[in-house]
């Protein structure tokens, strides 16, 4: 049973384009997240929800939106894809907010903007 | 604010030698601390963590970490190499930003390479 899955994994698309990427958790956490890596491996937080509202946002541009319809699920719109876009996505999720809390990562979502 | 600095994006050791992979950290507050294995294509998955209490922490697949407050470190290591530890790991540091939420920063991450 996967703890933490993301769909789809792999996603090619033109720029201009708007996508959706999503998650979902089977842990009963109650706490997800979104980080972005980029080519280099870098790992940043974009967004964190706690029971479906927003507690972290990353001074992501307004393109993405994050939406939690419950504590299970935590999506990521893109509108107006970009190049710098591409990147992995990872979703992850973690039971309360604890700064000691373990993050459940998910597989990543590939995003490749041509 | 929080950072990680982890010194090596490269480090190549032979299988059976020992793995020492370095991280240091800068915070205003007690620092909780994680390193993160990823293998190719794949998630992250925790390796070990320090919260409080016993500064050397042991983890999965015989890695163990020790806290130095003193240096500001936290650094990684495991006796003996196995090919299966080539992978890319990370060191982060844990913080607060409201009473719900805990936020990683990661470091750059260090690349295992292990050989024959």
């Amino acid at each position: 049973d996967t703890a933490v899955s993301q769909t789809p994994k792999y996603l090619v698309t033109q720029m201009g384009n708007d996508k959706s990427i999503k998650c979902e958790q089977n842990l009963g956490h109650d706490t997800m997240y979104w980080y972005k890596q980029d080519s280099k491996k870098f790992l940043k937080i974009m967004f964190s929800y706690n029971n479906k509202e927003l507690i972290i946002n990353e001074t992501v541009p307004n393109r993405f939106s994050p939406k939690s319809p419950d504590k299970a699920h935590l999506n990521l719109h893109i509108n107006s894809l970009e190049l710098g876009d591409s990147a992995v996505y990872f979703c992850a999720s973690s039971r309360g907010g604890l700064p000691l809390a373990t993050q459940y990562f998910g597989p990543g979502t590939r995003l490749l903007v041509l | 604010a929080q950072s990680v600095t982890q010194l090596g994006s490269h480090v190549s050791v032979s299988e059976g030698a020992l793995v020492l992979l370095r991280c240091n950290y800068s915070s205003s507050v007690p620092p909780y601390l994680f390193w993160y294995v990823q293998y190719p294509n794949q998630g992250l998955q925790l390796l070990l963590k320090y919260t409080t209490g016993a500064t050397l922490v042991k983890g999965i697949n015989g890695f163990e970490a020790e806290f130095k407050k003193s240096e500001t470190s936290f650094h990684l290591t495991k006796p003996s190499a196995h090919m299966s530890d080539a992978a890319e790991y990370f060191c982060a540091v844990s913080s607060v930003t409201t009473g719900t939420a805990s936020k990683l920063t990661f470091g750059t991450g260090t690349r295992l390479q292990v050989t024959l």
